[in-house]
C-alpha cells in the first residue's frame, strides 16, 4: 500500500535561519508531488507541485522553494526563513486524481 | 477556474445527532474528494467519490455530477468527529491541481 511520510512533525526556527523539510512517498511510482501551506484557521494555499523528477511548479512567488531529486521525494527549503514563513506545511501525492497527504509539520518562525 | 463552495461554514451539535455537509461546484470535475482534518492537523481522506454513492461506517457520501454537488452524512456523531470538513476536487480541464472548498468547522459537544 501507498504511504507519504513527512518530517520533522514540529519545528522552531529563528528568523533568517534556512528550511529544509523532506517529503517521501513508498509504493508508487511517478506520482504528483505537491507542498501545500495552512494558516492558522485557514484553507490551503498550494505553493509547489511535480509531475516529474527535477519539473517544479510554482504557484506563488514567495521566500520557498522545492526540489524533486528522486522519483518519490519532495524537499520544500528557504535560504532565509521569514516570521509571515509560520504555518502548517503539507506534503500530498497524487495518483489518476486521488490525492493522500502526509501528517505535516508545524513551523513557528521566531 | 471551478469554484468550490462548501455549507455550512460552521456547525455545532450534541453527540449522537446526525448532520449533512455540502459541497457545490462550478463545473465539471474528474474527481471529488472529501477530507477531515483534525484538531492536530492531520487530514484524513474519508471518500474518492466523483459520482455516486459511498458508506464507510457512520460515514456516507452522495455526489450527483450532473447537478453538481456533493453530500457529506454523519450519523450518530461523536466527539471524535470534531474538526473541519474539506471538499477538493479536480477539474475536467486540469488532472494535477485540488481546488478546495473553506470547509466546514464541525463542534460535536458531549
Amino acid at each position: 500500500s501507498q504511504t507519504i511520510h513527512q518530517w520533522p512533525a514540529t519545528l522552531v526556527q529563528p528568523v533568517g535561519s534556512p528550511l529544509s523539510l523532506e517529503c517521501t512517498v513508498e509504493g508508487t511510482s511517478n506520482p504528483n508531488l505537491y507542498w501545500y501551506r495552512q494558516a492558522a484557521g485557514r484553507g490551503l494555499q498550494l505553493l509547489f507541485y511535480s509531475v516529474g523528477i527535477g519539473q517544479i511548479s510554482s504557484e506563488v512567488p514567495q521566500n520557498l522553494s522545492a526540489s524533486r531529486p528522486q522519483d518519490r521525494q519532495f524537499i520544500l527549503s528557504s535560504k532565509k526563513l521569514l516570521l509571515s514563513d509560520s504555518g502548517f506545511y503539507l506534503c500530498a501525492w497524487m495518483v489518476n486524481t486521488e490525492a493522500f497527504f502526509g501528517q505535516g509539520t508545524r513551523l513557528t518562525v521566531v | 477556474g471551478i469554484q468550490v463552495e462548501q455549507s455550512p461554514p460552521d456547525l455545532i451539535l450534541q453527540e449522537g445527532a446526525n448532520s449533512t455537509l455540502r459541497c457545490n461546484f462550478s463545473d465539471s470535475v474528474n474527481n471529488l474528494q472529501w477530507f477531515h482534518q483534525n484538531p492536530w492537523g492531520q487530514l484524513i481522506n474519508l471518500f474518492y467519490i466523483p459520482s455516486g454513492t459511498k458508506q464507510n461506517g457512520r460515514l456516507s457520501a452522495t455526489t450527483v455530477a450532473t447537478e453538481r454537488y456533493s453530500l457529506l452524512y454523519i450519523s450518530s456523531s461523536q466527539t471524535t468527529d470534531s474538526g473541519v470538513y474539506f471538499c477538493a476536487v479536480v477539474g475536467s480541464e486540469s488532472n494535477y491541481q485540488l481546488i478546495w472548498g473553506a470547509g466546514t468547522k464541525l463542534i460535536i459537544k458531549p
